[in-house]
């Protein structure tokens, strides 16, 4: 069973330019989320999707955006990035109405804006 | 607007010792309550969970406990071991989404 990977591990940007994440979801799972997590905080929600569909979105502009494609595989793109923009972006998937909603996260792809 | 809280932001307790986490929510109508554990360059492994109908679940070492009046949750671990030492993250479960805490760095010391 392979799990959740993701590309690339680290990059650098520079304010406005715009980033395209990838991830592939564990064998076997449906539903792609992904999350921000800033220094010294938790993982914040960007969006969730199902059937190459978003399905549900946390508080983040639409400058970010995703997709999911056939083979539950996804990408996180966002654009005119600022500088708050920095920092480790983590993908999840996971089994649509498998109860307790438990994800399985990948390693993380460190974004650093300048 | 924080739906979860761990205000402790550090831990450290002595290998062998019961190692006690915190967490305290805001909402009443969470569904599933969740533990996280994560590595330095991993991401989040899942741990234990609990519903929102009990309010105890073991697993080996770890136990979480549930006081749904208190909208608080903790997770024992006992005996601690130096590989568990890591940020402990406490998660409760949204529409289709999960809110994480802030996170509680354990370190279990030899």
């Amino acid at each position: 069973e392979t799990g959740v990977t993701q590309s690339p591990t680290h990059l650098i940007k520079t304010r406005g330019q715009q980033v395209t994440l990838r991830c592939s979801s564990q064998s076997g799972h449906n539903t792609v989320s992904w999350y921000q997590q800033a220094l010294g905080q938790g993982p914040q929600f960007i969006f969730q999707y199902y059937r190459e569909e978003e399905n549900g979105r946390g508080n983040f502009p639409p400058r970010f955006s995703g997709l999911q494609f056939p083979n539950y595989s996804s990408e996180l793109n966002v654009n005119a990035l600022e500088l708050d923009d920095s920092a480790l972006y983590l993908c999840a998937s996971s089994l649509m109405h498998s109860g307790a909603n438990v994800l399985t996260f990948g390693a993380g792809s460190r974004l650093t804006v300048l | 607007d924080q739906q979860v809280k761990q205000n402790s932001p550090s831990l450290s307790v002595q290998e062998g010792r019961i190692s006690i986490l915190n967490c305290d929510y805001t909402n009443s109508m969470f569904d599933y309550f969740l533990w996280y554990k994560k590595y330095p360059a991993e991401g989040p492994t899942f741990l234990i969970s609990i519903s929102s109908i009990k309010d105890k679940n073991e697993d080996g070492r770890f136990t979480v406990f549930l006081n749904k009046s208190a909208k608080h949750l903790s997770l024992h671990i006992v005996p601690s071991q130096p590989g568990d030492s890591a940020v402990y993250f406490c998660a409760v479960t949204g529409a289709n989404n999960l809110f994480f805490g802030t996170g509680t760095r354990l370190t279990v010391i030899p």
